[in-house]
């Protein structure tokens, strides 16, 4: 199963873009890259996951790198409901492990 | 609306009182599955089921039970509840061929006095 790493935390300013960073160097060709969120003590939400293309939703934005080592979640307008702890997963993963993931602060 | 429910949400209760917390789910998935979390420790998955009276021990089974008599229940029951079951408790569903995308409850928290 793939590991990822995330920084701890960031904080982002209220209406700018969030890009919280994953890197996956370990993930192989077939596994795709998760992303779930958890707003304090809520259950888990999913995001978005890709393979090797961006992916959009009406949640986010998926970038990732061309080989595949890392990727970046974009949230183009933050609010301050979007502050949460954002986990990045690498499938493959059933059940799902979550790590640590980042701490996401958004700030008025 | 595409939803899974827990109850109780909240719990109090005392050491070797049997309690059961219900899980639901309308997506008519098969993959059912719970999971509870600490501090420090992350989430962790307890039991699950991939379909029908089909189910499986996860990471940390002890001190749980679990049935699935039919596909959209999928309750946790505790036998004898001990203070380090403690915890929040996320139950989880998904179809089975694609378990990485998993609706969860809203989670029940529960205390073992």
């Amino acid at each position: 199963d793939a590991k990822t790493t995330q920084p701890t935390s960031m904080d982002c300013a209220e209406g700018r873009a969030a890009n919280l960073p994953c890197n996956h160097s370990t993930i192989s060709g077939n596994e795709y890259v998760y992303w779930y969120r958890q707003i304090h003590s809520q259950g888990p939400q999913y995001i978005i996951h890709g393979l090797k293309n961006n992916e959009t939703n009406e949640m986010a934005s998926l970038i990732i790198t061309e080989d595949r080592k890392s990727s970046t979640l974009i949230l183009p307008h933050a609010t301050l409901r979007d502050t949460a702890v954002y986990y990045c997963i690498g499938s493959g993963n059933t059940p799902l492990v979550f790590g640590k993931g980042t701490r996401l602060s958004v700030i008025a | 609306e595409a939803q899974v429910t827990q109850n109780p949400r909240y719990l109090i209760t005392v050491t070797g009182k049997k309690l059961t917390v219900t899980c639901s789910q309308n997506m008519n998935h098969e993959y059912m599955s719970w999971y509870r979390q600490d501090p420090g420790l992350g989430l962790r998955q307890i039991y699950y089921s991939m379909n029908v009276e089909v189910t499986d021990k996860g990471d940390v089974p002890e001190g749980y039970k679990v049935s699935r008599k039919e596909k959209r229940n999928f309750p946790l029951i505790l036998e004898s509840p001990s203070p380090n079951q403690t915890s929040l408790y996320f139950c989880a569903s998904s179809y089975l061929q694609d378990q990485e995308t998993q609706y969860f409850g809203p989670g029940t928290r529960l205390l073992v006095l």
